[in-house]
């Protein structure tokens, strides 16, 4: 079965630079697609097709697929984007997401 | 605007049956794909199962398959989750999301998520 791969954590600074991986095989041939989620509340879709952004998503989010390799980048951290973060590809016929991973703002 | 709203979460006991639904408003139903998801308590998003525009092709997690099963009625703009033989292991919050695309693609995502429904299976 697929598996993304992602770190359970990730701390960052306000007003740096967060990057969030999600390691798979063979992403080439796959759009990887980010969601963020905070506490209590349903998942948000932040970056889709590895780089394109939804229609009221800041700037700030960014994405790339390079290799095995997946990268959501938020730049100019603010406190309120401290969530949950999961990447998600389709395989075949199902649905496969990453572990998460938790961004805090320090 | 984009609205789902899933109902029929509850408690269960184990091996009896739920059955889920998704109203939703806001765009032509009968256009896109939908999917279920699931969260089980302190952990990641699992996907269950999808369910074509027109309800012709179904697909689902080998987790579920069997025991649940997916449909629509596009008269009604409701998404339905038969849940049978419950397991302890499938108290999650289920959230129905709709796919940009009308059938599976190898680039199917969720652009539009509902608030979720909770559903307790004691063990």
């Amino acid at each position: 079965s697929y598996v993304l791969t992602q770190p359970p954590s990730v701390s960052v600074a306000p007003g740096k630079t967060a990057r969030i991986t999600c390691g798979g095989n063979n992403f080439g041939s796959k759009s990887v697609h980010w969601y963020q989620q905070k506490p209590g509340q349903a998942p948000v879709l932040v970056i889709y097709f590895d780089s394109d952004r939804p229609s009221g998503i800041p700037e700030r989010f960014s994405g790339s697929n390079s290799g095995n390799t997946a990268t959501l980048t938020i730049s100019r951290v603010e406190v309120g984007d401290e969530a949950d973060y999961y990447c998600q590809v389709w395989d075949v016929t199902r649905g496969v997401f990453g572990g998460g991973t938790k961004l805090t703002v320090l | 605007q984009v609205h789902l709203v899933e109902s029929g979460g509850g408690v269960a006991q184990p091996g009896r049956s739920l059955r889920l639904s998704c109203a939703a408003s806001g765009f032509t139903f009968s256009s896109y794909a939908m999917h279920w998801v699931r969260q089980a308590p302190g952990k990641g998003l699992e996907w269950v199962a999808v369910i074509s525009y027109d309800g012709s092709n179904k697909y689902y997690a080998d987790s579920v398959k069997g025991r649940f099963t997916i449909s629509r009625d596009n008269f009604k703009n409701t998404l339905y989750l038969q849940m049978n033989s419950l397991r302890p292991e499938d108290t999650a919050v289920y959230y129905c999301a709709r796919d940009p695309s009308r059938i599976v693609v190898v680039t199917s995502t969720f652009d539009y998520w509902g608030q979720g429904t909770v559903v307790t299976v004691p063990s």
